[in-house]
This record gives structure tokens, sequence and C-alpha cells, in this order.
């Protein structure tokens, strides 16, 4: 059965730094992109990152472009996601999510449980 | 970029078929054949139900299916069931701009 268990997040002061961590289990780790995605209160889903099977692929959204990092281990069948310079904007709910392809797709397959991350002023 | 369209909201009665569309540019569903759909039921993790435009994933019912047309997708759902009563989001993938989900539908079961 394919999981991703998140951890991290929490609530930090505007310009502060989070680190997300979304451990999988199940499937073949390095064969698959990997993706976060966050969900503001009372808003609709947002794609945020995405890193292909082997970590050398990223993208971001605009909106987190220089501020957020996404990386993987691959050795410990790990995402994370490494948030600087928060803003009150940022206070989400992240999730993260596996592809069904090695690189880009859109296809997002299985999901962590969420994580709340509150920017407060 | 901006978000996709969709409605804010869809209802219907059991038994019932509904349409959700999803409207983008020619830069995103227009151009590519990466389009999915998802369910996402409150304080749950959304749940995919159709990729590549009209494919449905192993295990998700067939009462779900979808359509693209240009620029505009869409999801139906036939045999509406009260289980069905959700937000539901179309997502595309953009060169440049990485992917773009809709602005959601807020599904209601009469």
């Amino acid at each position: 059965e394919v999981q991703l268990l998140q951890s991290g997040g929490g609530s930090v002061q505007p310009g502060g730094s989070l680190r997300l961590s979304c451990e999988a289990s199940g499937f073949t780790f390095r064969s698959y992109a990997l993706t976060w995605v966050r969900q503001a209160p009372g808003k609709g889903l947002e794609w945020v990152s995405s890193i292909g099977g082997t970590g050398t692929n990223t993208f971001n959204a605009d909106s987190v472009k220089g501020r957020f990092t996404i990386s993987r281990d691959n050795s410990k069948n790990t995402l994370y996601l490494q948030m600087n310079t928060l803003r009150p904007e940022d206070t989400a709910t992240y999730f993260c999510a596996k592809d069904r392809y090695l690189n880009r797709g859109g296809a997002f397959d299985a999901w962590g449980q969420g994580t709340m991350v509150t920017v407060y002023s | 970029q901006s978000a996709l369209t969709q409605p804010a909201s869809v209802s219907g009665s059991p038994g019932q078929s509904i349409t959700i569309s999803c409207t983008g540019t020619r830069n995103d569903i227009g151009s590519y054949s990466l389009g999915s759909w998802y369910q996402h039921h409150p304080g749950k993790a959304p749940k995919l139900i159709i990729y590549e435009d009209t494919k449905r994933p192993l295990g998700v019912s067939n009462r779900f299916s979808a359509s693209k047309s240009g620029n505009t997708a869409s999801l139906t759902i036939s045999g509406l069931q009260a289980e069905d009563e959700a937000a539901y989001y179309c997502c595309s993938y953009a060169e440049s701009h990485g992917y773009i989900f809709g602005t959601g539908t807020t599904v209601t079961v009469l």
C-alpha cells in the first residue's frame, strides 16, 4: 500500500523558516516525481513545487520561487520542502503527493495527510 | 498565471448526471493531454479520479468520466450518489508555469 506520511509544519512569524518532510513507503520511491500542493483556509488547491524522480529536475510556482526549495533523499524515501522568508499568505495546509510518472505528468495518485503551516504577524 | 475557471457550485438529485466544466487557455488545457481531476472531501486528502484528460485510475467508479474540447475540460458524474458530495478540482500542466489547478467546484447532492 502506498503511504505518504508528513511531518513538520507549525507556526512561525513572517520572515521565518520551516521544513516539511514526507516519508514514503509502498512503492519504488526513485521512480516517481513528487509534488507539494497547498490549500489556504477557505481556498482551493494550489500547486507549489515538483521534483523529478532523480531529484535533478525541479520547478516551482512563481509565488514561492526564490523562497521555497523542494528536494528529495532517495536513500531515505523522503521528500522535503524547505520554506524560507515565509509570508502570511503562505498560511495553508500543505500536502505532498506522488505522481504517476518519473518526471512531469500532473497525475497525483497518492497524497499525504496534510500538515498545517501558519505564518502569523 | 491564473487558476483554471470552474463553476463555484453544481448540484443534482440522486441518480442524476452532472457536468463540471474547467476552462483554461491554449497554453495549458489546449496544449497538453495531461489534465487531471481530483475529488476532495473536507479534512481529507484529495483523490485522483481522472488523469491524462480522460483516463480513470484503477478503483475509481466508472460513474466518473471526462472529456476535453479545445481549451475546456469537463467532468461528468453519472448516477449521482450522496458520497459524491465534495469539492472537485481540475488540473493541467502549463509549460513554464508548472501545474495549474482550477478554482474548484462544490458538488451538492440534493
